[in-house]
């Protein structure tokens, strides 16, 4: 079985400021990890993802995540945000457990303060 | 860009109605998935499709219906509107692995 966790549903940050939005993951099979962003009125887009190999991923707009398997984590750091990053950022994880199946977590919104 | 293209975006619409929310894509994708997400909420999967006349239902339990006739196409059906659909509705697609899926804009749905 596979399940996501997000830690706080909402996160307010200063422009300029870093960004760290928390995941843990549980999953019996290796797994695949992303976060997507969700800006208003519109589907979700790929920030980056982790399937195999370096464990810290570069994505999008600055973002980057890493991938710890002992804390099973991969949580979302940027290290100055902007204005234009207020939005919802959704975790998944997947991974073949008798199929393959994407699990998101609940969402946490960033709001960027001037 | 979107490479999965869904139509309407913004529905208005009388209860009782009967309605065909479309999906295309044009990535070759076997896999398809329809989403309902309540505005800042979470993603709920009420159908997906691992290919052409594969239909499955999602976590959600939910009262429409959907069709895989062409791999490119899934549209999504409700024969008699209600308010309780008011929802927006995220189609999107996948390799067989979900590797990562991408995602349509949505349609906003009202029914009044």
């Amino acid at each position: 079985a596979q399940s996501v966790t997000q830690l706080g549903s909402h996160v307010s940050v200063s422009e300029g400021a870093l960004v760290l939005l928390r995941c843990n993951y549980s999953s019996s099979v290796p797994p695949y990890l992303f976060w997507y962003v969700q800006y208003p009125n519109q589907g979700l887009q790929l920030l980056l993802k982790y399937t195999t190999g370096a464990t810290l991923v570069k994505g999008i707009n600055g973002f980057e995540a890493e991938f710890k398997k002992s804390e099973t984590s991969f949580h979302l750091t940027k290290p100055s945000a902007h204005m234009s990053d207020a939005a919802e950022y959704f975790c998944a994880v997947s991974g073949y457990t008798g199929g393959f199946k994407t699990i998101f977590g609940a969402g946490t919104r960033l709001f960027v303060k001037a | 860009e979107a490479d999965i293209y869904q139509t309407p975006r913004y529905l208005v619409i009388g209860t009782g109605k009967k309605i065909t929310l479309e999906c295309s894509q044009t990535m070759g994708h076997d896999k398809m998935y329809w989403y309902q997400q309540d505005p800042g909420m979470e993603l709920h999967l009420i159908h997906y499709s691992y290919g052409v006349n594969s239909t499955e239902k999602g976590d959600l339990s939910s009262e429409s219906t959907v069709s895989r006739i062409r791999t490119e196409h899934f549209p999504l059906t409700l024969e008699s509107a209600r308010p309780s659909h008011t929802s927006q509705y995220l189609c999107a697609s996948s390799d067989l692995f979900a590797r990562d899926q991408h995602f349509g804009d949505g349609t906003r749905l009202s029914i009044l």
